[in-house]
């Protein structure tokens, strides 16, 4: 099956200072990625839509300035967390999208720990 | 938004036994997915059923679907140790945007 990776699987930062996770579709193009966060024992709640080429959509109550996204390609999104606080600690999951809903593929996870 | 809703959260059975969660969603949907999560991992996709299905068979998995009820049901039969782990169901809200539940977390005794 189609592969997604993410990058770094786990990071520990200062509070200040930005983190960028990577998410790539390995054997397919993905027009379509979705960034979630889960805080323990929670479920996932969507964060955004990235769109290859254009900006991303952003849920309600997401601050788009906070969390930058970036679909450079059709392989490729991004996710940085600028200026990172520890409430921001949380464990950020990203999709990728093949084709119709039954080809979005996830990927393994990013987990944040801000100090 | 998170409109899935599971219930019970926690199922902790023995193995062999036969485990059902069931799910509700307050909107229309095109489809309803359900996903596992192993601790501290990425989601797994187990099974779409789409909003003119009513059950749908995959394995020892069986998922049926109360359009009327808004409601979704997942059954493992035989459960197994290794089918551990929270399980989420998930709507299709249009344009692959999935609004996930709040999950049941299923413990799988030996």
């Amino acid at each position: 099956g189609a592969v997604v990776s993410q990058h770094p699987s786990w990071v520990i930062c200062k509070s200040g200072t930005s983190v960028k996770i990577e998410c790539r579709s390995l054997d397919f193009q993905a027009t379509t990625m979705f960034w979630y966060r889960q805080f323990p024992k929670q479920s996932l709640m969507l964060m955004a839509t990235s769109n290859e080429g254009s900006k991303a959509t952003y849920e309600q109550g997401v601050e788009k300035d906070k969390f930058l996204i970036n679909h450079a390609s059709l392989t490729l999104s991004t996710l940085t967390v600028t200026s990172a606080h520890p409430e921001d600690s949380s464990f950020y999951i990203c999709s990728a999208v093949a084709g119709g809903p039954e080809t979005q593929y996830f990927g393994p996870g990013t987990r944040l720990l801000v100090l | 938004s998170q409109q899935g809703e599971e219930d019970p959260q926690a199922l902790s059975i023995q193995e062999g036994e036969n485990a059902t969660m069931n799910c509700s969603y307050k909107t229309s949907i095109n489809n309803l997915q359900w996903y596992r999560q192993n601790s501290g991992r990425g989601l797994v996709h187990l099974i779409l059923i789409r909003s003119n299905e009513r059950e749908k068979h995959s394995g020892r998995l069986r998922v049926t679907l109360d359009t009327s009820k808004k409601s979704s049901s997942l059954l493992i039969t035989a459960s197994r140790a290794a089918d551990t782990a929270s399980y989420f169901c998930a709507t299709e809200e249009g344009n692959n945007r999935l609004a996930f539940g709040k999950g049941n977390q299923v413990v799988v005794i030996p």
